[in-house]
């Protein structure tokens, strides 16, 4: 099933914070977070496994609540080249271990202004 | 750092016809990943293949099929193909199923039937 984010769209002056949720209604091993230039490939950023910590990719940084399964990111002092949309993807949970493939949210497009 | 490796980087195709979507995964992952998305849409998973053989299927027609060879490089089978399969196709590799570790996606296919 397909994890929601929100919002679907923020739109930011440059050195402001912002906050993009993503959540699932089945049990998470791990959460991906991508982002994603237009018409170019998504870019790995950052992953969240059940039980791990909070993980940071230079001023971004994400955490992972197992018990909502809940992963938020979050971007602060935004800069210029954060603009994108930004994919939140899950893994489920079997036994403890990862199994199948990354199912994305529907992405949240970023824009940040001068 | 290699790269996935992926060709064409665009293709125009008339409907009815066939089309073939090379990926060169990262040396040493061990399954590799396509992916479908239209304009302005999340990525869909089409199918994955781990250690060369088929691990996992979604919303892939019938009219597409995949395999891995030997080498570990996938191709991506498009026949009779439809207006609507007009989209970016991604190829990704992961090590270990990516539960812990993140996919490398390719810079894309671009595909457009006429």
């Amino acid at each position: 099933q397909q994890p929601v984010q929100s919002p679907q769209a923020v739109i930011l002056r440059e050195g402001e914070d912002a906050v993009i949720n993503c959540s699932s209604s089945k049990a998470l091993y791990s959460v991906h977070w991508y982002r994603q230039k237009h018409g170019e490939a998504p870019v790995f950023l950052m992953i969240l496994l059940k039980g791990g910590e909070q993980m940071r990719h230079e001023k971004i940084s994400a955490s992972f609540n197992e018990k909502k399964q809940q992963s938020s990111l979050y971007l602060t002092a935004s800069q210029l080249s954060y603009s994108g949309t930004y994919f939140c993807g899950t893994l489920g949970n079997a036994g403890g271990t990862s199994y199948g493939k990354l199912t994305f949210g529907q992405g949240t497009i970023l824009t940040v202004h001068p | 750092a290699a790269g996935v490796i992926q060709s064409p980087r665009h293709l125009i195709k008339e409907k009815r016809e066939t089309a073939t979507l090379k990926c060169y995964p990262i040396p040493r992952h061990d399954t590799v990943y396509w992916y479908q998305q239209g304009p302005g849409q999340d990525p869909q998973f089409l199918i994955s293949f781990y250690e060369k053989m088929q691990s996992d299927k979604g919303s892939i027609p019938d009219r597409f099929s995949a395999q891995q060879f030997s080498d570990y490089h996938s191709e991506l089978n498009m026949s009779s193909l439809e207006l609507g399969d007009s989209a970016l196709y991604f190829c990704a590799s992961s090590f270990l199923t990516g539960g812990i570790h993140g996919y490398t996606f390719g810079s894309g296919t671009r595909l457009t039937v006429v």
